[in-house]
C-alpha cells in the first residue's frame, strides 16, 4: 500500500532554515508528481509546491518562491522541501502528498502522509 | 491567482439527510476541481477529482458536479462518519488553491 512518512519538522527561529523529507513506499516513485501542502493551526490546507514525476519541473506558492525548494531523490524514493529564510507565518503542519495521475505535472493529491509540524518562533 | 470560495462555512444536518456544499472559483477552471474530507487530527482525504469523478473507495453517496466557476458537492443520506470539514481545490494553473472549507456538523 502507498505510504508517505514525513520527517524533519521542529522549532526554528525566524530567518533560519529547515529541510523536510518524505520517505515513500508502495508505488513507483518516479512515475508520479509529488506535492507539499501545509496547514496552519485552525486553518485550511494551503498548497505549497509540486514537482513533476521526472523532477524536471516545479512550481510554488507565491509566498514561498525564492525561499523554498522542492526536490526528489529517485534512488531513495524520497521527496524533500528545503525551507530557507523561514518566517513566523510559515508555521504549520507540512504534508507530503502523491498526485493522483502518473506521468503528470500535478493535479489532485490522492495520498497523504501524516504530516510534520514546523514551528517558526523566536 | 485563482481564489476559491466555499459556502456555507458551517452546515448543520441531521443523520440520514442530504447536504449540499458549494465552491466558487474566481476565474473559470473548467473541470479542474477536487474535493477533500478532513477529520480532526487527520490528513485530508481525496473524495472527488475532475469535478465529478469519485476517487477509489469513495461511497456513491458522495457526488460532485459543476464546471467553470460553480461547483457542488452533494452528500446524500449522511452517515455519522461524514461529519467533517470539506475542502475544494483547483488545479487549473499554478498556484493550486484550496477553499476555506465547509464544516458539516450534526444538527
Amino acid at each position: 500500500q502507498v505510504q508517505l512518512v514525513e520527517s524533519g519538522g521542529g522549532v526554528v527561529q525566524p530567518g533560519r532554515s529547515l529541510r523536510l523529507s518524505c520517505t515513500t513506499s508502495g508505488f513507483i516513485f518516479s512515475d508520479y508528481a509529488m506535492h507539499w501542502v501545509r496547514q496552519a493551526p485552525g486553518k485550511g490546507p494551503e498548497w505549497v509546491a509540486v514537482i513533476g514525476y521526472d523532477g524536471k519541473n516545479d512550481n510554488y506558492l507565491d509566498s514561498v518562491k525564492g525561499r523554498f525548494t522542492i526536490s526528489r531523490d529517485k534512488s531513495k524514493n524520497t521527496l524533500h522541501l528545503q525551507m530557507n529564510s523561514l518566517r513566523v507565518d510559515d508555521t504549520a503542519v507540512y504534508y507530503c502528498a502523491r498526485d493522483k495521475g502518473n506521468y503528470g505535472s500535478g493535479t489532485v493529491m490522492a495520498f497523504w502522509g501524516q504530516g510534520t509540524l514546523v514551528t517558526v518562533s523566536s | 491567482e485563482i481564489v476559491m470560495t466555499q459556502s456555507p462555512a458551517t452546515l448543520s444536518v441531521s443523520p440520514g439527510e442530504s447536504a449540499t456544499l458549494s465552491c466558487r472559483a474566481s476565474h473559470s477552471i473548467s473541470y479542474n476541481l477536487g474535493w477533500y474530507q478532513q477529520k480532526s487530527g487527520q490528513a485530508p482525504r481525496l473524495l472527488i477529482y475532475g469535478a465529478s469523478t469519485r476517487a477509489t473507495g469513495i461511497p456513491a453517496r458522495f457526488s460532485g458536479s459543476g464546471s467553470g466557476t460553480e461547483f457542488t458537492l452533494t452528500i446524500s443520506s449522511l452517515q455519522s462518519e461524514d461529519f467533517a470539514v470539506y475542502y475544494c481545490q483547483h488545479y487549473h494553473n499554478w498556484p493550486f488553491g484550496f477553499g476555506q472549507g465547509t464544516k458539516v456538523e450534526i444538527k
